[in-house]
């Protein structure tokens, strides 16, 4: 099993629309978890961390189910500007320097 | 405030030079990575440093060597490049358990 994993996509949606990507993950000793967004030709740029009691950022909400392994991101009212690929993020250690990368999914919003 | 610069952001070699892609940041961080990204692949850590003077290795290592003498310093060499070595690098840093700051990403052509 890949340690991170993510629907790669691409999810098409509406502007306006609710969409939810899922990243599962296989080491239960995980310790932080992390949402980046990367738009085309450019670098990774954080999104949002994800607690473990769950946390919203205007449109965006992140959740973590430790039992389940599995992190996830839930976008509200899509804008046009959403449209990016979205890498969830492990990391494994207390040192923060293995941080693992899931492939991305990718989020297309059309007018 | 610039952040991670990366140099050159494109590159094309041919099998068997070398090269270095130089990365430098301002922000006083204390760990510097590197990665590359390729289709399919998601990102994939090469080689981290903790602090001048301080490096390892990540998943991916073999082919490319790194020095830090400086915090600010953090270049990737290709010591006899080869086509698998095609792949968009990025240099990123971070202070602490927090935010990884990714330079713009530097693309490399082997032939």
């Amino acid at each position: 099993r890949k340690e991170v994993e993510q629907d790669p996509g691409p999810f098409n949606v509406p502007e306006g629309a609710t969409v939810a990507f899922n990243c599962t993950y296989s080491n239960s000793a995980s310790q932080s978890f992390f949402w980046y967004r990367q738009d085309c030709r450019k670098e990774p740029k954080l999104l949002m961390s994800v607690y473990s009691s769950g946390n919203e950022d205007g449109r965006f909400t992140a959740q973590l189910n430790r039992a389940s392994q599995y992190i996830s991101l839930l976008i509200r009212d899509s804008k046009l500007s959403d449209s990016a690929t979205y890498l969830c993020v492990v990391n494994l250690n207390q040192a923060g320097t293995a941080l693992i990368f899931g492939k991305g999914t990718t989020l297309s919003v059309s007018s | 405030n610039a952040g991670v610069t990366q140099t050159p952001k494109f590159q094309v070699l041919k099998t068997g030079q070398s090269m270095t892609l130089q990365c430098a940041q301002d922000m006083n961080h204390e760990y510097m990575s590197w990665y590359r990204q390729d289709p399919g692949m998601g990102l994939r850590l090469i080689h981290y440093s903790v602090g001048a003077g301080i490096t390892d290795q990540g998943e991916v290592p073999n082919g490319y060597n790194v020095s830090r003498s400086t915090t600010e310093d953090f270049p990737l060499r290709l010591l006899s490049a080869a086509p698998s070595q095609t792949s968009v690098y990025f240099c990123a840093s971070r202070q602490g358990p927090g935010e990884l700051f990714f330079g713009e990403g530097s693309r490399l052509t082997v032939l």
